[in-house]
């Protein structure tokens, strides 16, 4: 397996924009987590799926953004209007099952509103 | 709600020397614990975790972390610093039953001395 993979790795844009941020889990696992990550709040869970529900959205931080998983292969974290404090990083990560707990990050997104 | 404190943001190394990262967790049961550790430009990767069974566990690169529930304490130690440990590592949490929300703490970052 090619291990989880997110696109694009960096992307640039303009305030106010909409930004559209992807990830492909590693096959088979159920669960689906994105995190923001940034110098000065360090690595944030945003939200997580499992069998593509969402199960705890608490840590998105307003309705700017909203993440989707239509399948078990792909999901999105989308931000509209985007605004420059949401510049940072963004990491998808997968994991098999509630036990067996590794979590698989992919390389990240970074963002960068100007 | 689960958390782990990590303390010192930076820790210098020579190498050859010692490495202990500290990690603390407010739990009244035991959690699932884990040690990930991120390179430059990089998504996270599993170094250990523990998981209820044996309280010293061992993990990649040589490194290894005690659980020691008299002191909540899962600190992350190698006896011989090489520099390619330099990174930053972060140690993580999940409740061992109730949700599977892996949270982070804020990260200590290594850097070890030629």
């Amino acid at each position: 397996d090619a291990g989880v993979i997110q696109s694009p790795r960096h992307e640039v844009t303009e305030m106010g924009q909409e930004v559209t941020l992807r990830c492909k889990p590693i096959s088979g696992h159920d669960y689906l987590f994105w995190y923001r990550q940034t110098m000065m709040r360090g690595l944030e869970l945003l939200i997580y799926f499992n069998n593509n529900v969402p199960i705890d959205d608490s840590g998105m931080p307003e309705d700017r953004f909203s993440a989707k998983m239509p399948n078990a292969s792909f999901s999105t974290l989308k931000i509209q209007p985007s605004e420059p404090r949401d510049s940072a990083v963004y990491f998808c990560a997968s994991s098999l099952d509630r036990m067996n707990t590794e979590a698989f990050f992919g390389q990240g997104t970074r963002l960068t509103v100007v | 709600a689960q958390s782990v404190t990590q303390l010192g943001s930076h820790v210098s190394v020579s190498e050859g020397a010692l490495v202990l990262l500290r990690c603390n967790y407010s739990s009244s049961v035991p959690p699932y614990l884990f040690w990930y550790v991120q390179y430059p430009n990089q998504g996270l990767q599993l170094l250990l975790k523990y998981t209820s069974a044996a309280t010293l566990v061992k993990g990649i690169n040589g490194f290894e972390a005690e659980f020691k529930k008299s002191e909540t304490s899962f600190h992350l130690t190698k006896p011989s610093a090489h520099m390619s440990d330099a990174a930053e590592y972060f140690c993580a949490v999940i409740p061992n039953f109730g949700n599977e929300k892996l949270t982070f703490g804020t990260g200590t970052r290594l850097t070890i001395i030629p």
